[in-house]
């Protein structure tokens, strides 16, 4: 069982629906990112979290520490949120950090 | 742009061969890594320097050397790689707030390094 569990492995939507992204955790953290990998392979970090929830646009990322649980919200989706969507988190008192294996969404119009 | 820039973008190479990939970052961040992206695998992590020192090693394969002469640059040198470390390589950049405390930085990513060995 890997460390952090993301769920849906994949996610289609049609544009303006809202859409929620959940990541799961059997570590304790010091904090939790969440990325976005378009096609071509860069990646963009979105939101760092360790407590509470962030929001940024359209997207909103919350995180239950109790619970080892985040989720992230895109409201009104749009094609160009067609991205894989990574949740890492960062182990407690290191540097490593551990990832998802990542969320493909697609939007379609 | 993400002021993480990486070179080469694509690098095909023979198992003998040596390369090196270049990582340089414009934030004025004093932490840099490396990871690696196999197809339908999690992200790795291979390597941390934090203030130029290595301080995470994940048991990466001595055919990876990492370099990091100073705070904006890092290389990874390549020698006798295998077909099964064609992947993406990608580097990142963050601030740490303190020496000696763990990395809460955000991340800053390149674009990565696509490479394929033949």
């Amino acid at each position: 069982k890997n460390e952090v569990e993301q769920s849906p492995q994949n996610l289609t939507a049609q544009e303006g629906e809202f859409i929620t992204i959940n990541c799961s955790y059997s570590v304790g953290i010091s904090a939790l990112h969440w990325l976005q990998q378009h096609p071509g392979g860069g990646i963009v970090s979105l939101f760092m979290l360790s407590s509470g929830k962030k929001k940024h646009g359209r997207l909103i990322a919350t995180i239950n520490i109790q619970e080892k649980h985040s989720s992230l919200h895109i409201t009104a989706s749009h094609p160009r949120d067609s991205a894989v969507y990574i949740c890492a988190v960062r182990l407690m008192y290191t540097d490593k950090l551990i990832f998802g294996t990542g969320t493909r969404l697609q939007v379609f119009p | 742009e993400t002021g993480v820039t990486q070179t080469p973008r694509h690098l095909v190479m023979g198992m003998t061969n040596k390369k090196s990939l270049k990582c340089e970052q414009h934030l004025g961040h004093n932490a840099m890594y490396w990871y690696k992206q196999s197809a339908k695998k999690p992200l790795e992590l291979m390597f941390v320097y934090n203030f130029k020192e290595q301080t995470e090693n994940n048991s990466v394969p001595s055919r990876f050397s990492p370099e990091c002469p100073n705070s904006s640059h890092l290389f990874l040198h390549l020698h006798t790689l295998q077909p099964e470390d064609s992947a993406l390589y990608l580097c990142a950049s963050s601030q740490q707030a303190l020496v000696g405390l763990a990395n809460t930085g955000e991340l800053f990513f390149g674009e990565g390094s696509r490479l394929t060995v033949l």
